[in-house]
């Protein structure tokens, strides 16, 4: 399978705790974005990433949310002192530049904070 | 107000019916995308659109840049259609609707 992937699928953790989360894209993909999904709500814009550097972060990426793409090709989403508001499904996605395609979007990570 | 509104929230359907959802959206873009969420999370991406019209297979997605309005139809509904549709403004930093929850009944 060669499609975007995500690392866990499911992750419950204790408020507090620190979390991370991997993606891998698509492998031609220079762009890689991250988004969180409330419960019946739509998708909401975190980050993204063109090969190692982070372009953009909404004001919604708080001080304990962390974001990086080191090498170009994976990223990695780390919250620390996880809050019971960040429970979310936290989705990556990716596409290439330039390319009439729209993103890709891996599985999810749906995370819960007890 | 959020930057992109979609209507119905809900949308119950019968097999083999014209189905239509709207997207109106506030902020200048370069695209306007439709995406389809299956239980369990999974998002496809239908659409992306510029300008005019798509269609694939029995979805037709269109849009009208001047009135910041796009639509996607569905003809000859399937159950298996039944999914959340979502809207999404811009190309990077994108603005989602709140989704459209369509179930098409046998």
């Amino acid at each position: 399978d060669t499609g975007v992937s995500q690392d866990p699928r499911h992750k419950i953790t204790k408020r507090g705790q620190n979390v991370t989360f991997r993606c891998d894209p698509i492998s031609e993909h220079n762009r890689l974005y991250w988004y969180r999904q409330t419960l019946g709500q739509g998708p909401e814009f975190l980050t993204y990433f063109q090969n190692e550097a982070q372009l953009e972060k909404s004001r919604l990426l708080s001080d304990r949310f962390s974001a990086e793409r080191p090498k170009g090709s994976f990223s990695t989403l780390e919250i620390q002192r996880t809050e019971q508001g960040d429970s979310a499904m936290y989705l990556c996605a990716s596409r290439r530049t330039g390319s009439t395609d729209t993103q890709y979007f891996g599985p999810g990570t749906r995370l819960t904070v007890l | 107000k959020n930057e992109v509104e979609q209507s119905p929230q809900n949308l119950t359907a019968q097999e083999g019916e014209f189905i239509t959802i709207n997207c109106s959206y506030s902020v200048g873009i370069s695209a306007l995308h439709w995406l389809q969420q299956h239980p369990g999370g999974g998002i496809v991406s239908l659409f992306m659109l510029s300008s005019g019209k798509k269609k694939h297979g029995r979805l037709i997605a269109t849009i009208n840049i001047q009135e910041k309005h796009s639509s996607l139809h569905i003809t000859a509904s399937h159950p298996r259609d039944s999914a959340v549709y979502i809207c999404a403004a811009g190309n990077n930093d994108m603005r989602f609707g709140a989704g459209t929850r369509l179930t098409v009944k046998p």
